[in-house]
C-alpha cells in the first residue's frame, strides 16, 4: 500500500530537549516536505528536498533541521524545541511536477 | 507572494442540501490548484488538481471548477460522511512542487 508514514503520533517533551520526527514514503517519490498546521494559519511549509542531499528552507524553518541522506526517509529534527513549536506537523511527498502529495498521518507535538 | 484564501471559515448544511465553497487565489503563473480532504486527527486527502481556467472535474457528490481567479468546490445533496475540512492549494510554475495552502472551510452535515 502507498503511504507516507510518521512517527511518533504524539509527543510531549520538555523545552529544550532535541527531538526527531521520523517520515517515510514507499512511493519513490522525489520530493518530501514538512508542514505545520496551527488553528488560524492553515498549512505552512518548514522545509522541502527535491531529491537525496538536497533540501531548502520553506516559509517557517527557524528552529528546525532536516537531512534527506535515503530517498524514501525525510526526518525532522528539533534541536532546541520551544512552546512555539507545539502544532501538528504533517509530512508530504510527492513526484516533481504538478502532481498530487500524499499526506502523512500527522504528528501532535506539544512542548511544555 | 503566492496567496490562497477560502471562504467560508465554516459551512454547515443540512444532509441534501447543496452548496459552494470558494478559493480564491493569486499566484505568479499557476501550475496547478489543488482540493484535498482533511478529517479531524488525519492527514489530507487529495482530491482534485485542476490546471487551466474553465476546467471541471467531479468525483461522486464533488465538482471542482477553475477561474482564473477562484475555484469552487460545487457539493451536490451532501451527506453526513462529506463532513470534513476541505482544503484548497495552489502551485506556481516558479515553485517547482511547493504548494501555498489556504486555512481550509470546515463543513459540517447535519443527518
Amino acid at each position: 500500500e502507498a503511504q507516507v508514514t510518521q512517527n511518533p503520533r504524539y509527543l510531549i517533551t520538555v523545552t529544550g530537549k532535541k527531538l526527531t520526527v521520523t517520515c517515510s514514503q514507499n512511493m519513490n517519490h522525489e520530493y518530501m516536505s514538512w508542514y505545520r498546521q496551527d488553528p488560524g494559519l492553515g498549512l505552512r511549509q518548514i522545509y522541502y528536498s527535491m531529491n537525496v542531499e538536497v533540501t531548502d528552507k520553506g516559509d517557517v524553518p527557524e528552529g528546525y533541521k532536516v537531512s534527506r541522506k535515503e530517498k524514501r526517509n525525510f526526518p525532522l529534527i528539533l534541536e532546541s524545541p520551544s512552546p512555539n513549536q507545539t502544532s501538528l506537523y504533517f509530512c508530504a511527498s510527492s513526484f516533481l511536477g504538478n502532481t498530487e502529495a500524499f499526506f502523512g498521518q500527522g504528528t501532535r507535538l506539544t512542548v511544555v | 507572494e503566492d496567496q490562497v484564501t477560502q471562504s467560508p471559515e465554516a459551512l454547515r448544511l443540512q444532509e441534501g442540501e447543496s452548496s459552494s465553497l470558494n478559493c480564491s487565489y493569486t499566484v505568479s503563473g499557476l501550475r496547478g490548484l489543488f482540493w484535498y480532504r482533511q478529517d479531524p486527527g488525519k492527514g489530507p486527502e487529495f482530491l482534485f488538481t485542476l490546471y487551466s481556467a474553465g476546467e471541471e472535474k467531479e468525483k461522486e457528490r464533488l465538482k471542482a471548477t477553475l477561474t482564473k481567479k477562484e475555484s469552487f468546490l460545487h457539493i451536490t445533496a451532501p451527506k453526513p460522511e462529506d463532513s470534513a475540512t476541505y482544503l484548497c492549494a495552489v502551485q506556481a510554475q516558479t515553485s517547482g512542487s511547493r504548494l501555498t495552502f489556504g486555512e481550509g472551510t470546515q463543513l459540517t452535515v447535519n443527518p
